[in-house]
C-alpha cells in the first residue's frame, strides 16, 4: 500500500520559533509537494520539488522554505513561525510518468502557533 | 490560467437523498480530471477520475462525467450515506510549464463540506 507520512499529527510552537514539518513517501515518486488548507481557501501550494535537491515556489512561498537532500523526504521549515501560519499542512507526493499526476496525500500536520 | 471552480457549500443532507456537487474548469486542451476527498482528521484520498472526454470516472456510488461542451465535472451520487460526510475537491493538473513539464502539479477547487444526517 502506498504511503505517505508526516512527522506529527498536531503541533504548537511558539511565535518566533523555528518550526519543521516532515514528510516521507515509500513510493520513490519523483514529486513531492507541501500545501496549506485554510477553511474557504481550499489547498494552496507553498513549494513542491522534482528532483533531489530541487525546488520550485508555489503560490505562497513567503515565510517558508522546504529542503529535499534524499528522495523519500520532504522538510518544509518556518524560519520565524507567526500567528497567521497556523494552518494544516498537507504533504503531497506523485510520479511524473505515471498515473497522470495523480497525487497521494499524508494525514497532515495541523500547526497552531501561538 | 488554468483554473477549477466548485459550488458554494457547505451541503446538508438527508440519508438516502441524491447528491450534486458542481465543478467547472478552465483549461488549455483536454486534461484528466479528478475528485479528491477529504474524511475527517485524515488528508485527502483520490475519489474518482477521468482521463478524456466523454469519460465517466465511478468509485463508492459516486460517479463524474467529463463533458468538454460544458468543460464540466459534476459529482453525484444517487443516495448519500452518514459515512459520505467529509469534504471534496475538484482538481485539474496544471498545464506545461516554462520548462515544458507541470511536474504533476495541481490545482484544486475550494472544496465542499458535505454533511449527512440520519
Amino acid at each position: 500500500d502506498v504511503k505517505v507520512t508526516q512527522s506529527s499529527r498536531y503541533l504548537v510552537k511558539r511565535t518566533g520559533e523555528k518550526v519543521f514539518l516532515e514528510c516521507v513517501q515509500d513510493m520513490d515518486h519523483e514529486n513531492m509537494f507541501w500545501y496549506r488548507q485554510d477553511p474557504g481557501l481550499g489547498l494552496r501550494l507553498i513549494y513542491f520539488s522534482y528532483d533531489v535537491k530541487m525546488k520550485e515556489k508555489g503560490d505562497i512561498p513567503e515565510g517558508y522554505s522546504v529542503s529535499r537532500e534524499k528522495k523519500e523526504r520532504f522538510s518544509l521549515i518556518l524560519e520565524s513561525a507567526s500567528t497567521n501560519q497556523t494552518s494544516m499542512y498537507l504533504c503531497a507526493s506523485s510520479n511524473s510518468p505515471g498515473t497522470p499526476n495523480e497525487q497521494f496525500f499524508g494525514p497532515g500536520t495541523r500547526l497552531t502557533v501561538l | 490560467g488554468d483554473s477549477v471552480t466548485q459550488m458554494e457549500g457547505p451541503v446538508t443532507l438527508s440519508e438516502e437523498a441524491f447528491l450534486t456537487i458542481n465543478c467547472t474548469y478552465t483549461a488549455t486542451g483536454y486534461p484528466s480530471l479528478f475528485w479528491y476527498v477529504q474524511y475527517p482528521g485524515e488528508g485527502l484520498q483520490l475519489l474518482l477520475k477521468a482521463t478524456k472526454a466523454d469519460d465517466k470516472g465511478s468509485n463508492k456510488g459516486f460517479e463524474a462525467t467529463y463533458r468538454k461542451e460544458t468543460t464540466s465535472f459534476h459529482l453525484e451520487k444517487g443516495s448519500v450515506q452518514v459515512s459520505d460526510s467529509a469534504v471534496y475537491f475538484c482538481a485539474l493538473p496544471l498545464g506545461l510549464g516554462a520548462g515544458g513539464t507541470s511536474y504533476g502539479k495541481l490545482t484544486f477547487g475550494q472544496g465542499t463540506i458535505l454533511t449527512v444526517h440520519p
